[in-house]
């Protein structure tokens, strides 16, 4: 069965420092890959997908992940995080053949000390 | 703005009493949305794919008895949570897919169901 995990439970940084969460999926077939943020209060938003082509793709707000085929990994990062990214980030898949259906990892909480 | 309109946002009620809650596509058309619970500090979880104008289809271990879906139309969407109890309690969101199935979902901004 497909699986999504994310390495990090909850992530703490001060404004202006890199970031770096971890998603690994287990798939052996081809999949969509997403990041979805949560800000608080607010529904899920799409940050960024990877369909096809270049494996290190850009979303929203200057986020940014790589596609990792051999290590079945799409981790998410921004170079220099703001007080206002504090939100719950969570990593999801999607395979060809399953309608659309996502599977979601567990969360990770990023809080950004200003 | 928003695409997905999901209704009520919060609902507190007895336990035996079932609970609708609706789900609207409100820009385009939807034949398959989606139905999670969220419980806190932990992930969405898949409980139904919802067909427009046919029955949906669960995933494992959710009772379809338990969660009525009905997809009568192309912009909505309800779950009944009939005969809810106390561990009913959680967090429903919904999502639209707009065309294809590969493309992004959007959600819902939730119910808070709380069963006494």
């Amino acid at each position: 069965a497909q699986s999504v995990s994310q390495h990090n439970h909850h992530v703490i940084l001060s404004e202006a420092a890199s970031l770096e969460l971890g998603c690994n999926y287990s798939y052996g077939g081809t999949v969509n890959l997403f990041w979805y943020v949560q800000y608080p209060g607010q529904h899920l938003q799409l940050l960024l997908k990877y369909f096809s082509g270049d494996p290190l793709v850009k979303g929203i707000k200057g986020f940014e992940a790589e596609f990792i085929k051999s290590k079945f990994s799409f981790n998410l990062r921004k170079p220099s995080v703001q007080w206002s990214d504090t939100a719950e980030y969570f990593c999801a898949v999607s395979s060809y053949n399953q309608g659309g259906k996502l599977i979601f990892g567990q969360g990770t909480e990023l809080s950004v000390k200003p | 703005g928003a695409v997905v309109s999901q209704h009520p946002s919060r609902v507190i009620c007895k336990s035996g009493t079932s609970v609708k809650i609706e789900c609207r596509s409100l820009d385009f058309q939807a034949t398959t949305m989606f139905w999670y619970r969220q419980f806190p500090k932990k992930s969405l979880m898949l409980m139904a794919t919802s067909n427009e104008g046919s029955k949906a289809t669960y995933e494992q271990g959710v009772e379809k008895d338990k969660f009525l879906i009905n997809h009568a139309s192309l912009t909505l969407s309800t779950l009944t949570v009939t005969s809810a109890h106390p561990e009913d309690s959680s967090f429903y969101i919904c999502s639209v897919i707009e065309g294809q199935s590969n493309q992004p979902q959007h959600f819902g901004d939730g119910t808070r169901l709380s069963i006494l």
